[in-house]
């Protein structure tokens, strides 16, 4: 069966630590891994996009990793802000070439970053 | 660029009403996604197109749902007759490719009473 999970489910940190957020996922065949960041009442924000052959990705202060052969993923956030509490989501999507793309959603971490 | 735009912003109907949901994608995108979003479910994505054509309506929960995309700058999304339980916050996103980073716009908060 296809899934996503993400954890922790709720997160709380202090203002200026790092903290890592993990995605695991049975998913097969994988064709890419999403991080989103989702504010409260807006839309989801893209962080990042991997794909089987990429095992890191970084976008300002956040570094998503993705280890294909164990089926994890993992978003890192590096001195964080207040700004950095949202929820944050693993979208991992199934390729085959006769069914189209098809999209498995994690849970969300929801992130509270405190002063 | 205004980003991916919907219609309306809040939405509050009484069960068995018709709902229509409206949106308009990023300019040169050609792919356009409607997701549906609750506390218990998170982020279900319901139908997605490709250059105007639906590629899969399997997230679509029931045939009470229907979307189109008559053309590469509108979809719309409509439930008819309408249930308490859609009661959720409907995302419409687009991107260029299916594989590529996806916009998605404020959403419609949609109450069914």
């Amino acid at each position: 069966k296809n899934q996503v999970e993400q954890s922790p489910q709720s997160l709380i940190i202090l203002e200026g630590k790092n903290c890592t957020l993990q995605c695991n996922y049975t998913v097969s065949p994988f064709s890419n891994l999403r991080w989103y960041k989702q504010d409260t009442g807006r839309g989801p924000v893209s962080l990042t996009i991997m794909t089987f052959s990429e095992n890191t990705k970084s976008n300002g202060r956040y570094t998503a990793t993705l280890d294909a052969d164990t089926k994890q993923s993992s978003l890192h956030i590096t001195a964080s802000q207040l700004s950095d509490s949202a929820s944050y989501i693993c979208v991992v999507s199934l390729g085959a070439l006769n069914t189209g793309n098809q999209f498995y959603f994690g849970t969300g971490t929801s992130l509270t970053v405190i002063p | 660029d205004a980003g991916v735009i919907q219609s309306p912003r809040h939405e509050v109907t009484e069960m068995g009403q018709e709902v229509t949901l409206r949106c308009k994608p990023i300019s040169g995108h050609n792919s356009l996604f409607w997701y549906r979003q609750t506390m218990m479910r998170g982020l279900e994505l319901l139908i997605y197109f490709n250059n105007n054509v639906p590629i899969d309506d399997s997230g679509m929960p029931e045939d009470r749902f229907s979307a189109k995309m008559p053309n590469a700058s509108f979809s719309t999304l409509k439930i008819q007759p309408s249930e308490p339980r859609d009661s959720a916050v409907y995302f419409c996103a687009s991107s260029f490719g299916l594989n590529n980073e996806q916009f998605f716009g404020p959403g419609t908060r949609l109450t069914v009473l």
